[in-house]
């Protein structure tokens, strides 16, 4: 069974930082792609980043692009989002979401982490 | 604003069908496949069809997904009081190189 659980949320002050972790299990974490997707307070799914499974490259919304990096650690199975210069609105709960080869479609999400950034 | 477009709300009685669309462009859904999901109240969303009309283990054949030109389609049978939930649909831009969600369709069944 496919599990993500995520951790590392909780309240920081703007311009800080904070890194958000998502343990995997069940599946062959090294050969799938994987995502950050947040929802804001009421919004909708907004796709933060993604790291591809295939040939290791990296994408970025261009909300967070030079303020976020996504990593990973295929010996512990870990997605790892470090979050810079952290904005008010970046304030939501982040999903740790499973792909396949592709880095759309994704067919496993956590349970998700809540980062709010407020003085 | 998002890149695709999804209608705010659909409603329809218990039993009925329902359609919500997802509009974009050349970039997008005309030329990468479409996926749905369904985001029940307080809880992650879940994978419901991936490829445009395909359905993962488990998701009933209520749910059906379509795709023509620039626009994308999911339809739902057979309604139910527990189908009550946010929809999106979601692709790749390949003009942008970044993943786009639809802005949400909140199903009423009422």
């Amino acid at each position: 069974e496919v599990q993500l659980l995520e951790s590392g949320g909780g309240l920081v002050q703007p311009g800080g930082s904070l890194r958000l972790s998502c343990a995997a299990s069940g599946f062959t974490f090294s050969s799938s792609a994987m995502s950050w997707v947040r929802q804001a307070p009421g919004k909708g799914l907004e796709w933060v980043a993604a790291f591809s499974g295939s040939d290791g490259s990296t994408h970025y919304a261009d909300s967070v692009k030079g303020r976020f990096t996504i990593s990973r650690d295929n010996s512990k199975n870990t997605l790892y989002l470090q979050m810079n210069s952290l904005r008010a609105e970046d304030t939501a709960v982040y999903y740790c979401a499973k792909s396949g080869k592709r880095i759309t479609n994704f067919d496993s999400w956590g349970q998700g982490t809540l980062v709010t950034v407020s003085s | 604003q998002s890149v695709l477009t999804q209608p705010p709300s659909v409603s329809a009685a218990p039993g009925q069908k329902v359609t919500i669309s997802c509009s974009g462009s050349s970039s997008n859904i005309g030329n990468n496949y479409v996926s749905w999901y369904q985001q029940l109240p307080g809880t992650a969303p879940k994978l419901l069809i991936y490829d445009n009309n395909k359905r993962p283990s488990g998701i009933p054949d209520r749910f059906s997904g379509s795709k023509s030109g620039t626009s994308a389609t999911l339809g739902i049978t057979g309604l139910q009081t527990g189908d009550e939930a946010d929809y999106y649909c979601e692709t790749w831009d390949s003009s942008l190189s970044v993943v786009v969600f639809g802005g949400g369709t909140k199903l009423t069944v009422l």
